[in-house]
């Protein structure tokens, strides 16, 4: 079965301090791993995925086949990092569905 | 350019009552998601178009639920006979269906709407 789960509802940092949000996924095959970020009153976009390899806005996050994990890190946390983050898989036969966590909320305090 | 756009923004509705839920995909894309974004449960996929192809209406949770994608482009999401439990925000996605030739063999991203927030009461 295709699950995604993210541990943590809540993370709060204090800023500066660096942020790990932890994701964990179940997938028979290889699927592709992506972050997703809602910020307050935003729509749903796109942060990262594991095929592209980059950092955007500072975070990253590595594709750990043997822990089956997608962590997103961050070295320090900055308050416009503060929103809701989702972590996600799909397969990678062309465009199908999202698999979704639940999500983390962080909070970054000043 | 314009991004995926959904109307209404918001809509209270009561229970029993039909909704319709529209959606624009970005001009071009021929991919279209339908997921519900509801308090416990996270984002749950519901329905998924690709170009002339049957629907894949695997996460559709009831019969009162069903969507249809007209010309290959705006999609509505009706509900039928809503129930309280339908209250959740619906949210729209589209892709371009390029065969991953920008990610290197594998789906393309998928871009959201601002989603329809739906109180039924």
């Amino acid at each position: 079965a295709q699950r995604v789960t993210q541990p943590e509802k809540l993370l709060s940092v204090f800023k500066g301090a660096p942020v790990e949000l932890k994701c964990n996924y179940s997938y028979s095959g290889s699927p592709e791993l992506f972050w997703y970020v809602q910020y307050s009153r935003q729509r749903l976009q796109l942060l990262l995925r594991h095929i592209s390899r980059e950092s955007i806005k500072g975070f990253t996050a590595d594709l750990n086949k043997g822990e089956t994990s997608f962590h997103l890190k961050k070295p320090f946390a900055q308050e416009e990092d503060s929103a809701m983050y989702y972590c996600a898989l799909s397969g990678r036969a062309g465009n199908t569905p999202l698999v979704f966590g639940k999500g983390t909320r962080l909070s970054v305090i000043a | 350019g314009a991004g995926v756009s959904q109307s209404p923004s918001n809509k209270v509705t009561e229970k029993g009552k039909d909704v319709e839920l529209r959606c624009d995909p970005i001009s071009g894309h021929t991919a279209l998601y339908w997921y519900r974004q509801s308090l416990g449960q996270g984002l749950e996929f519901l329905i998924y178009f690709q170009g002339n192809s049957a629907p894949d209406k695997s996460g559709l949770p009831s019969d009162r639920f069903s969507a249809e994608r007209t010309g290959g482009s705006v999609s509505t999401l009706t509900i039928q006979r809503t129930q309280q439990e339908d209250s959740a925000v619906y949210l729209c996605a589209s892709s371009f269906p390029g065969q991953g030739k920008t990610s290197g063999g594998v789906g393309e991203t998928q871009y959201f709407g601002p989603g329809t927030r739906l109180l039924v009461l």
